[in-house]
């Protein structure tokens, strides 16, 4: 079973800042993985899916790379919106399961 | 626009059941896989059970294997889940949600704004 690694657990941002946000796997991944994001009270949001492609309605300041066990979220300029947690996603086929990251928090610093 | 809308949560005492429900709409129900995952109070986002269009193909997380059942209703647009011998720690927000399968993985892309269970005596 895939164990997915985020970090840091907490990002402490500006806003206008750039966020980069890690996920690691403990083994390679041969089919991407997916972001989403949760602001507070609300429910998980698709952002990214592929490791790369982003969902529909998601702003361009989000991007998704990586490959293999280690994938990156990037936010350019954070929003006051951007703040929340993240976490990242991938299944694996056998056994079927669906394993997401611990999450990583980007606060306002 | 797809709308997912859980139902069926509450307070129940260890050992006790319940059936969680999701209505589905603004989508075409029958040909989605239907997921639940959960949420305990201030924790990340856990994976409970996934069943396929037809009911055919149906998956538990380790942790709540022989105690839950995923179930679906296709005419009715909804997706089910049968939990019991509650646990304290089953305690969280559970949410439905749609899966897509694409070339490059399987993601939710749907969710909705999950129904509350609280285990306590």
């Amino acid at each position: 079973e895939t164990v997915l690694t985020q970090s840091p657990a907490t990002l402490s941002v500006s806003p206008g800042e750039s966020a980069t946000l890690s996920c690691r796997a403990s083994q390679s991944l041969r089919r991407g993985l997916a972001w989403y994001q949760q602001r507070p009270g609300q429910a998980p949001r698709l952002l990214i899916y592929g490791a790369s492609t982003r969902a529909t309605g998601v702003p361009a300041r989000f991007s998704g790379s990586g490959s293999g066990t280690l994938f990156t979220l990037t936010i350019d300029s954070l929003e006051s919106e951007d703040f929340a947690v993240y976490y990242c996603q991938h299944y694996d086929n056998w056994p079927p399961t669906w394993t997401f990251g611990q999450g990583t928090k980007v606060e306002i610093k | 626009e797809v709308d997912l809308v859980e139902s069926g949560g509450g307070l129940v005492k260890p050992g006790g059941s319940l059936t969680l429900s999701c209505a589905a709409s603004g989508f075409t129900f029958s040909t989605y896989t239907m997921t639940w995952v959960r949420q305990a109070p201030g924790k990340g986002l856990e994976w409970v059970s996934s069943i396929d269009s037809t009911s055919r193909f149906i998956y538990y997380s380790d942790s709540v294997q022989g105690r839950f059942s995923i179930s679906r209703d296709n005419a009715k647009n909804s997706l089910y889940l049968h939990v019991n011998s509650l646990r304290s720690d089953d305690t969280a927000r559970y949410y439905c949600a749609r899966e897509y399968t694409g070339y490059n993985g399987d993601w939710f892309d749907s969710w909705g704004q999950g129904t509350l269970v609280t285990v306590s005596s």
